[in-house]
């Protein structure tokens, strides 16, 4: 079964300690994953995506496909990180699909 | 910039209405997303369309029902609003075509109240 899993609903850390957003998936596939992030009162967007191996906003995340996972990760979490996370993994052959995690509110405290 | 706009941020309707919510993408994107987001169940695909006149049930079609007249435009109808519908309600759009493949564009989102 295809399915993405983020076993945190919520994740308070305080400024400037590490952070890690969990997430999982199935698929038997070879997986294309995104985290996606909401701000307070903005639309969703994305953030980053495996396949550019790239850091945004000091964010990484890298595939582990051994233990099927995508964690989020940052060193020092800042304010401004607080938001709603989302995971996302892509079902191929089905126009673009995004299968979506329960989505991580990650907390960053003074 | 792609912008993908929704009809309404707020609507408050009542049990049995027949609801229109509407999205409208500026980008040509072939593919378009309608979404349920609900506090601790993520989001969750209504509908998709991968092309004009095309759909394809998500997860959750029951109760909904879509239209994609123009490649532009990407409608969910609420044939007889209820409320286990209550939710705020995304709209995205995507393109396999060139550029940042697969990302999907969100719209601001519509919160529904089914009285």
């Amino acid at each position: 079964a295809q399915r993405v899993t983020q076993p945190e609903k919520l994740l308070s850390v305080f400024k400037g300690a590490p952070v890690e957003l969990k997430c999982n998936y199935s698929y038997s596939g070879s997986p294309e994953l995104f985290w996606y992030v909401q701000y307070s009162r903005q639309r969703l967007q994305l953030l980053l995506r495996h396949i550019s191996r790239e850091s945004i906003k000091g964010f990484t995340a890298d595939l582990n496909k051994g233990e099927t996972s995508f964690h989020l990760k940052k060193p020092f979490a800042q304010e401004e990180d607080s938001a709603m996370y989302y995971c996302a993994l892509l079902i191929y052959n089905q126009g673009g699909k995004l299968i979506f995690g329960q989505g991580t509110e990650l907390s960053v405290k003074p | 910039d792609v912008k993908v706009t929704q009809s309404s941020r707020y609507l408050v309707k009542r049990t049995g209405e027949k609801v229109f919510l509407e999205c409208v993408q500026d980008m040509d994107h072939e593919n378009m997303f309608w979404y349920r987001q609900d506090p601790g169940l993520g989001l969750r695909l209504i509908y998709f369309s991968y092309d004009v006149k095309m759909k394809e049930k998500g997860d959750i079609p029951e109760g909904y029902s879509v239209s994609r007249e123009k490649k532009e435009r990407f409608s969910l109808i609420l044939e007889s609003a209820s409320t286990n519908q209550t939710s705020m309600y995304l709209c995205a759009s995507s393109t396999t075509r060139a550029g940042p493949v697969n990302t999907q564009y969100f719209g601001p989102g519509t919160r529904l109240t089914v009285l």
